[in-house]
């Protein structure tokens, strides 16, 4: 079965910590993973995807198919950093999957 | 560059009622997929549209059905509804280019209640 599992509903950190948002992947295939972010009263938007490989927003997500993990983490948390992020995952069929979301809250 | 627009923004149905949502996609884009968000939830995939054609479908029944018209703007229907139908419906667009999960672009939803 093709699933994202995000483990964490809720995650908080200081301003200026470090900041792990964990995704979990199930997919046979070479996967295409996405992190999307929703910030307060805007709509869905991408953050980053995996094949690009870019830095968004001091954001980086490696893709460990080990793990099968997509962890998205940023060194220095900011406070406009707070949002609700969710892992995609672009499955057979053209279906697209997205984790239930974590809520991230940074704390000034 | 226009973004993608969804009417209306919030319904009121009854149970067994019929309801049809609208999404423009964004200029330059071919293809629309629908989601359904519970409270709480991340977006279920309900389909996916490209050239007028159902492209993809997840797990949800028959009486919800779409269409994309040839500007790409594109319809979801839901017949029959249900309570737990209750739910904010999120379009999407994006550019087909035969690779894997084009980035898609969201509207700001539609959000539905059935009582």
């Amino acid at each position: 079965a093709q699933r994202v599992t995000q483990p964490e509903k809720l995650l908080s950190v200081f301003k200026g910590a470090p900041v792990e948002l964990k995704c979990n992947y199930s997919y046979s295939g070479s996967p295409e993973l996405f992190w999307y972010v929703q910030y307060s009263r805007q709509r869905l938007q991408l953050l980053l995807r995996h094949i690009s490989r870019e830095s968004i927003k001091g954001f980086t997500a490696d893709l460990n198919k080990g793990e099968t993990s997509f962890h998205l983490k940023k060194p220095f948390a900011q406070e406009e950093d707070s949002a609700m992020y969710y892992c995609a995952l672009a499955g057979t069929g053209n279906q697209f999957y997205f984790g239930t979301g974590t809520s991230l809250t940074v704390i000034p | 560059e226009t973004g993608v627009t969804q009417s209306p923004t919030h319904l009121i149905k009854t149970r067994g009622q019929q309801v049809t949502l609208r999404c423009s996609s964004q200029s330059g884009h071919n293809t629309v997929s629908w989601y359904q968000q519970a409270l709480g939830q991340g977006p279920q995939f309900i389909f996916q549209y490209y050239r007028e054609e159902e492209n993809g479908r997840g797990n949800f029944p028959p009486r919800f059905s779409g269409l994309q018209f040839p500007n790409y703007s594109s319809e979801l229907n839901v017949n029959a509804l249900e309570l737990d139908d209750s739910a904010l419906y999120l379009c999407a667009s994006s550019f087909r280019t035969g690779a894997a999960g084009e980035t898609q672009y969201f509207g700001p939803g539609t959000r539905l209640l059935v009582l």
